[in-house]
């Protein structure tokens, strides 16, 4: 156990829909990250909250948004679901910097039919 | 566990054998590099980090190489053994403000009996 939770595990939903990812950091851990990574990708990197702001933004959709509340768990909204948005969802955090590195859940697997 | 599936280039060895896997980054003013392990089902782990003040660091069977010269970085893995068979990935970052960790597409090692 990483001590970073994410669920659901596996979701699978109909093209159209909206769902939501959530994480919990491991404890002490400011920083949040959340990943995409799909069949021919690998890890690319969609949105970074600190302490409850946004800090960074990568390669992230209009259709989701990402929000990081006071107990510093985070949620990763996908909305109007495409077929290709079928992926590995990975949340990742960290104490402040990143120095160190990343600790990473163990991912949401959402398909979308 | 559930299979990453990712679509990656494989290096195959040997049990017992020494691996090298390799990577190019991309960002010349990157001045932090770890390298992940990710097995099937699981979030990518740590392995091993390294600055870019040093060429190289070694860790428990583990030697990290950075040629910043051509932008080149290898993980060297000892004695390789069935354990060690998963996706590989670098990851690069500038730890300025706001850094972020940006990740290769990753190598899938595989490890024969």
């Amino acid at each position: 156990d990483s001590g970073v939770t994410q669920t659901p595990k596996h979701l699978i939903t109909a093209t159209g829909q909206r769902v939501t990812l959530r994480c919990s950091p491991r404890s002490g851990d400011l920083s949040v990250y959340w990943y995409q990574q799909s069949l021919d990708q690998g890890l690319q990197f969609l949105i970074q909250y600190y302490n409850g702001e946004e800090r960074a933004k990568g390669n992230i959709l209009e259709r989701f948004s990402a929000q990081q509340f006071p107990d510093l768990h985070s949620e990763l909204n996908l909305s109007s679901l495409e077929l290709g948005d079928s992926a590995l969802y990975f949340c990742a955090s960290s104490e402040g910097t990143g120095l160190g590195g990343y600790t990473f859940g163990s991912g949401t697997r959402l398909t979308v039919v | 566990g559930e299979s990453v599936g990712l679509h990656l280039p494989t290096l195959s060895v040997q049990e017992g054998d020494n691996s090298i896997i390799n990577c190019a980054y991309s960002n010349s003013a990157s001045d932090y590099f770890i390298w992940y392990k990710q097995e099937s089902g699981k979030g990518p782990q740590f392995i091993i980090d390294i600055r870019s003040n040093m060429d190289k660091r070694q860790g428990q069977r583990v030697t990290v190489l950075l040629n910043k010269t051509v932008k080149h970085l290898s993980l060297q893995i000892a004695a390789t053994q069935p354990g060690d068979s998963a996706v590989y990935f670098c990851a690069e970052a500038y730890t300025g403000a706001n850094s972020k960790l940006t990740f290769g597409k990753g190598i899938t090692l595989s490890v024969r009996p």
